[in-house]
């Protein structure tokens, strides 16, 4: 299994660009979700997936587009860029079990943004 | 509010002592679940212990236990006989099974383990 994997590892931007950050799992997750590392800030939810089809806003979606037509893909588009999303986006997946709480939620790699 | 705090922005610890890093919860779910990740500064982001609120008794896992006090709401974190590998960020953070499955981070202890 490769996990969870996130593409690019880098990536500069000039503001008001788009671009897609890439998200994979391949362990079957339900459950996905994005955040951002700033420091100070820990990590940020900014929206999650309950399952194919299904999306949601966590603390800070604004800026930041999300859409989940298979299990296995959840891409985060950021329509116009700007510098305050200078950040680390990680994609997070785990298992979404019926009656438990404690399952781990699995990390990829993370994605370094510069927005100039 | 869901909301994790961690009162310990850096800590500086000697190698081989023993190190406790705070996390204090707020929620009003009564059932929930807490977790200690660490990030080396490699970046990524490695599962360390759960605790999950119905639990008797407190979480080990190796070096890591998990210090619940419910009433108190609070969670900390132990590590024994530290190593410079512990060198690192650690994040506390809550699942609430009453807000959508969430999971909320605190801003993190960095810690430094000194030879």
């Amino acid at each position: 299994n490769a996990g969870v994997t996130q593409t690019p590892k880098f990536q500069v931007l000039k503001t008001g660009q788009s671009m897609t950050l890439q998200c994979a799992q391949d362990m079957n997750h339900e459950y996905m979700s994005w955040y951002r590392q700033d420091p100070g800030m820990g990590l940020r939810l900014i929206h999650y997936s309950v399952g194919a089809g299904i999306t949601d806003q966590g603390e800070v979606p604004n800026g930041y587009n999300v859409s989940r037509s298979t299990t296995e893909d959840f891409p985060l588009r950021l329509l116009s860029a700007a510098p305050s999303q200078t950040s680390v986006y990680f994609c997070a997946s785990r298992f979404t079990p019926s009656g438990g709480l404690g399952n781990e939620q699995f990390f990829g790699p993370g994605t370094r943004l510069t927005v100039l | 509010a869901q909301k994790i705090t961690q009162t310990q922005p850096g800590m500086f610890v000697q190698e081989k002592e023993a190190v406790t890093l705070d996390c204090t919860y707020d929620t009003s779910d009564p059932s929930y679940g807490l977790f200690w990740y660490k990030q080396p500064s490699s970046g990524e982001m490695i599962f360390l212990i759960y605790q999950g609120s119905y639990d008797q008794q407190n979480a080990t896992e190796g070096r890591y236990s998990l210090n619940f006090q419910k009433a108190r709401k609070s969670a900390n974190l132990v590590i024994s006989a530290s190593q410079l590998g512990d060198s690192a960020m650690y994040f506390c953070a809550m699942r609430e099974r009453g807000r959508d499955d969430k999971i909320i981070f605190g801003k993190g202890t960095r810690l430094h383990i000194l030879p």
